[in-house]
């Protein structure tokens, strides 16, 4: 049973389209962090979100994290050929160190 | 500043076989976090580092083990590989100083093939 379940696995686009990816889970989480993987590559963070409602927003990328801490999206807006990548959420539960649990992630290719 | 490293990039050994993989962490990081990453999955938390001991361990196998040494890098060690222990090896760097946010960064991974 994967704890963060991610949605959709697998998405392709066109240039300048929206998509939304989901991040869910029935446990609490005390942060949730999303990284962005290139094929042979180690994961590289784009945020970390902590508070219950929170948003942040990294250029065309919104990031939300659910009011009770369970559930992540992630917003593109106009996505573009370097979007592409494999998009996992992370999270960190309370009284449980340093692990982090991620998502099975999320294959995004956008086409020209 | 240097991110984090990992060396080799690639490895293949035979089943059966042990295998020594290392990382150095980010400046200013303390704490070191390995996990593997099966194709098409997203990484599994194998154990992390912090003054030298090992203070959380994911559902792996006491085959897996680790050290890390007073300048905060890390070696993972998998003895008698098998054929399923093929994956990609990440390591993650940290900070105790973080507190609740605590953010991990990650290294450019090892590849490791078992024949």
């Amino acid at each position: 049973t994967q704890l963060l379940e991610q949605s959709p696995q697998f998405l392709s686009i066109q240039e300048g389209e929206n998509l939304t990816v989901y991040c869910n889970s029935s446990s609490v989480f005390s942060s949730l962090q999303w990284y962005r993987q290139e094929p042979g590559e180690g994961p590289v963070l784009l945020v970390t979100v902590v508070t219950g409602g929170e948003v942040k927003k990294l250029k065309r990328l919104t990031f939300q994290f659910g009011d009770a801490r369970k559930d992540s999206s992630l917003h593109i807006t106009a996505a573009q050929p370097g979007d592409t990548g494999l998009y996992l959420c992370a999270g960190r539960r309370e009284y449980q160190g340093g692990k982090l649990i991620f998502g099975q992630g999320t294959e995004l290719s956008v086409k020209p | 500043d240097a991110g984090v490293t990992q060396s080799p990039t690639h490895l293949i050994k035979t089943r059966g076989q042990q295998v020594t993989l290392r990382c150095s962490p980010k400046s200013g990081h303390d704490t070191v976090s390995w996990y593997q990453q099966a194709l098409g999955q997203g990484p599994q938390f194998i154990f992390q580092y912090y003054e030298e001991e090992e203070r959380q361990r994911g559902n792996f196998p006491d085959r897996f083990s680790g050290h890390q040494f007073p300048n905060y890098s890390s070696e993972l060690n998998v003895n008698a590989l098998l054929l399923g222990d093929s994956a990609l090896y990440l390591c993650a760097s940290s900070s105790r100083g973080g507190g609740s946010i605590y953010e991990q960064y990650f290294g450019p991974g090892t590849r490791l093939t078992v024949t």
